[in-house]
């Protein structure tokens, strides 16, 4: 089983709104990572999380908020999210320690803030 | 730092057309490179990879060739069909930057559209 599982598909929010989105793999994989990606251009890395513990936090504003609950899991809490944030947020998970381990990613949860 | 180029397209051919997408790296140690595919309002998928220096990854027809003299990793296929239209992204992982947990470089990607 290679999938990394991700809900909801598609979520739409208000500015004040908080939501989630949620994401699993039974791979056994300890880094999960959240990408962020605008139509036609390629995915921007946000957060890494390598055995269960944030390692890379690309500058993300605090209005995104991961959290691994543990290491099947990866959520990502929203919150007074502006309409710039609107994209497909991908999920990803991959065995850390080499680098050509391969990177799997889940179909997405595309988020529209209104 | 890192970085890939990669044609940015769109790509327009007709079916069972050769197909090349071109790929060039920098990096500052050993990486491993990929191809990924992405389909209309779909995640990404791996299409295939290689993780040193003459490797040749493969996958559904496509090939490409790791190679180091020239920092490339061209995609190719044979005879393309309308199910290949897709958008392609050429992307590494930097063997020296923490042991491969550090995410993907990616390039702009290519938007490929074949034509029956």
């Amino acid at each position: 089983d290679t999938e990394v599982t991700q809900t909801p598909k598609h979520l739409v929010m208000g500015m004040t709104n908080k939501k989630s989105l949620k994401c699993e793999q039974h791979m056994g994989h300890r880094a999960m990572y959240w990408y962020k990606q605008k139509a036609k251009k390629p995915p921007e890395l946000m957060f890494v999380y390598s055995y269960e513990k944030l390692s890379i936090n690309e500058s993300v504003p605090s209005r995104f908020s991961p959290e691994c609950p543990n290491s099947s899991l990866l959520n990502l809490h929203l919150h007074a999210l502006q309409p710039e944030d609107s994209a497909l947020y991908l999920c990803a998970s991959s065995a850390p320690g080499y680098s050509g381990n391969t990177i799997y990613f889940g179909e997405g949860s595309w988020l529209t803030v209104v | 730092g890192n970085s890939v180029t990669q044609m940015e397209g769109p790509v327009t051919l007709s079916e069972e057309a050769f197909l090349t997408i071109n790929c060039t790296y920098t990096a500052t140690g050993y990486p491993s490179l990929f191809w990924y595919v992405q389909y209309p309002g779909e995640g990404l998928q791996l299409l295939l990879k290689a993780t040193k220096a003459d490797d040749k990854g493969s996958n559904k027809g496509f090939e490409a060739t790791y190679r180091k003299e020239t920092t490339s990793f061209h995609l190719e296929k044979g005879s393309v069909q309308v199910s290949d239209s897709a958008v392609y992204f050429c992307a590494l992982s930097d063997a020296y930057s923490g042991g491969g947990a550090d995410g993907l470089t990616f390039g702009k990607g290519t938007h490929l559209i074949i034509q029956p």
